[in-house]
């Protein structure tokens, strides 16, 4: 039974072409997380929501945008890709409370590639 | 410096083998720690906790030292499907809930 859902697993797209990776889950978790992972790297923490509430890191570049139009759903959205940005992106989960040692779910990655 | 630093490997070894993975993470105030297992071109999944009074799981144990910032995950027995990344992560203190990632140290077991 899937959790966290990404779509699609694959995606190519061209340099500057805008591109959206979609995100669900089931576990009706209020927070949701995008990182990007490049190969041999950690993941990559780009941005979180907090129920409705937006947090982007200090570091993410204004090229990456996020959407939550419900608590189901998560969108990473890229406006101009380049080349460099080709990664796996993974969309996690987690609850409200993360002192009772809970964890962060994933999703099993969107892989980008930017021709 | 990077908050939290593990050795890449990899680490090559015979079935049957114990090995051990180190990290280290740079804020002392760091409030909780995880050790994930990642399979190629797959996402990361949750292997342990760790405690301060050590844990373990089967074959796997897992120590935490909060004075010298350190953390260990030993695997006893290794089996051929352990061969992965083991990702060391660490939660920052204070605000929200963010995960630290180490980059990862690769394990690959072979017969």
């Amino acid at each position: 039974d899937a959790m966290v859902i990404q779509n699609p697993r694959y995606q190519v797209t061209q340099f500057g072409k805008p591109v959206t990776l979609s995100c669900s889950q089931t576990l009706n978790h209020n927070v949701m997380y995008w990182y990007q992972q490049k190969s041999s790297q950690a993941p990559k923490l780009l941005f979180h929501y907090y129920d409705k509430d937006f947090n982007n890191e200090a570091d993410t570049p204004d090229n990456f945008q996020s959407r939550r139009p419900n608590t189901s759903f998560c969108f990473l959205d890229i406006r101009s890709p380049g080349l460099g940005d080709a990664a796996m992106y993974l969309c996690a989960t987690s609850t409200e409370d993360f002192r009772v040692r809970d964890t962060q779910y994933f999703g099993p990655g969107t892989r980008l590639t930017v021709l | 410096r990077k908050e939290v630093e593990q050795d890449p490997g990899p680490f090559n070894v015979p079935e049957g083998a114990t090995v051990a993975f180190n990290c280290t993470y740079s804020n002392s105030a760091s409030q909780s720690f995880f050790w994930y297992r990642q399979d190629c071109r797959k996402e990361p999944k949750l292997l342990m906790s760790v405690y301060s009074s050590g844990n373990e799981d089967g074959r796997f144990t897992a120590q935490l030292n909060r004075a010298s910032q350190y953390i260990s995950l030993l695997i006893r027995d290794s089996k051929l499907s352990d061969s992965a990344t083991y990702l060391c992560v660490v939660i920052a203190s204070g605000g929200y809930n963010k995960l630290i990632f180490g980059a990862g140290t690769r394990l690959a077991v072979h017969p």
